[in-house]
């Protein structure tokens, strides 16, 4: 069965440090990949997605992610964190045996630091 | 404004009682599904229906039931069968089933069984 896995359950970080969260997943054909976010008290919202195409996508709020096809991966970046991104991150992927089936990791909560 | 309402977002139950969630879309998509939340295992599904009168099973469906009679409206039906509901639960859309469609999530309901 297809799975996503996020190796940091929880980051605690100070504001204006550098952010990279992992996702790998375990599908080996053609997928398409996401990262959501939930903010506190907020509903799941999307924060980037990769098709196709350049492999380097950006999203909203200065967060990027790099998909790496050979690794498997599709990790999260921001180069500058604030306060308000602390929330809680989900990757996910599309694809496969699943079809248009989400499968979600486990989640990465950020804790940023004032 | 286009979106997922979900309803109640606090719900109490008393063990051996049904209690039935309410997911209502006005974004006209044809695809909507059912994820429970826990702390630390990320999303898991539950159903999804990708047209009216179809739904099928997900991940965990034991102990759940739903019905999709209207293209708008997905209902989950937490039952006294399922052993362990206290939990959040999310209703989310798609465009359709296919793979390169991002969902789109309610706000949640949290459930307590009491």
């Amino acid at each position: 069965a297809q799975s996503v896995s996020q190796h940091n359950h929880h980051v605690i970080l100070s504001e204006a440090a550098s952010l990279e969260l992992g996702c790998n997943y375990s599908y080996g054909g053609t997928v398409n990949l996401f990262w959501y976010v939930q903010y506190p008290g907020q509903h799941l919202q999307l924060l980037l997605k990769y098709f196709s195409g350049d492999p380097l996508v950006k999203g909203i709020k200065g967060f990027e992610a790099e998909f790496i096809k050979s690794k498997f991966s599709f990790n999260l970046r921001k180069p500058s964190v604030q306060w308000s991104d602390t929330a809680e991150y989900f990757c996910a992927v599309t694809g496969g045996t699943n079809a248009g089936k989400s499968t979600f990791g486990d989640g990465t909560t950020l804790t940023v630091k004032p | 404004d286009g979106g997922i309402t979900q309803s109640p977002k606090y719900l109490f139950r008393k063990e051996g009682q049904n209690v039935t969630l309410s997911c209502e879309q006005n974004l006209n998509h044809d695809a909507m599904y059912w994820y429970r939340q826990d702390p630390g295992q990320g999303l898991r599904l539950i159903y999804y229906s990708q047209i009216v009168n179809d739904f099928q099973k997900g991940d965990i469906a034991e102990g759940y039931s739903v019905s999709r009679e209207k293209k708008e409206s997905f209902p989950l039906t937490v039952t006294s069968a399922q052993k362990n509901p206290t939990a959040f639960y999310l209703c989310a859309s798609s465009i359709d089933l296919y793979w390169n469609t991002e969902a789109f999530f309610g706000q949640g309901t949290r459930l307590t069984v009491v």
